[in-house]
């Protein structure tokens, strides 16, 4: 069974709007991590959060992480047409040092 | 995409063939990884190289096979073992620091394997 499940599937927003998509996790982490991935292309690491961090930024992504509740979400300030992707969350789990568990994704879509 | 490499990006396969996907990194990195995706799923791990000559079964190693002779190097064979291989198959490095719990992983661009 999956580890993250990303929360909505999918997102739709006007250009210039905030995009925030949330990922849950069932067992205890090391770290989460969110990637983006373009249609047909690898995936791209964007932010690492601790397990002993609250808060990340980077540009315009804020990622918050919440232990207590076993979920993350990831926010994308003012959102550009280049932010359309699939959106990952990873976790890496204390159990198994060796291996991340990727989520389902969200498919994010900016309108112009 | 980083410093990895993934030939070709598009693969056919007949029924009963085996087929090798190549991936390469100039990047340095100890420890790759290959990664299956099925349309609108995340990634499932197949199999894992943390050290040359060295590797180990992800969750769903059955009709794969790896080797690891070159650092820079972690083909992955298909075999016809493998009923239902029709998916998008991703490959990854990272610097190896205490494994992927600690750290991040490049990918490379995909390869996009079909069965006819």
């Amino acid at each position: 069974s999956q580890q993250g499940e990303e929360d909505p599937q999918a997102l739709s927003i006007q250009e210039g709007e905030n995009a925030t998509m949330n990922c849950s996790y069932k067992t205890s982490i090391n770290n989460l991590q969110w990637y983006r991935q373009n249609s047909g292309r690898g995936l791209v690491h964007l932010i690492l959060i601790r397990s002993n961090e609250r808060e990340k930024h980077s540009g315009r992504l804020r990622v918050t992480l919440d232990t207590s509740k076993k979920s993350s979400s990831l926010l994308i300030t003012a959102s550009r047409a280049a932010d359309t992707a699939s959106y990952f969350c990873a976790t890496g789990q204390y159990s198994s040092a060796s291996k991340i568990i990727f989520g389902s994704g969200t498919r994010l879509s900016i309108r112009p | 995409d980083g410093g990895i490499t993934q030939s070709p990006k598009y693969l056919f396969r007949k029924e009963g063939q085996n087929v090798t996907l190549s991936c390469e990194q100039n990047l340095n990195h100890d420890a790759m990884y290959w990664y299956r995706q099925d349309p609108g799923q995340g990634l499932r791990l197949i199999y894992y190289s943390q050290i040359v000559n060295d590797f180990q079964k992800g969750d769903i190693a059955e009709g794969y096979s790896v080797s690891r002779e070159k650092k820079e190097s972690f083909p992955l064979t298909v075999t016809s073992a493998q009923k239902n291989p029709t998916a998008f198959y991703l490959c990854a490095s990272q610097r190896q620091r205490g494994g992927p719990t600690t750290d991040t992983q490049y990918f490379g661009p995909g390869t996009r394997l079909t069965v006819l």
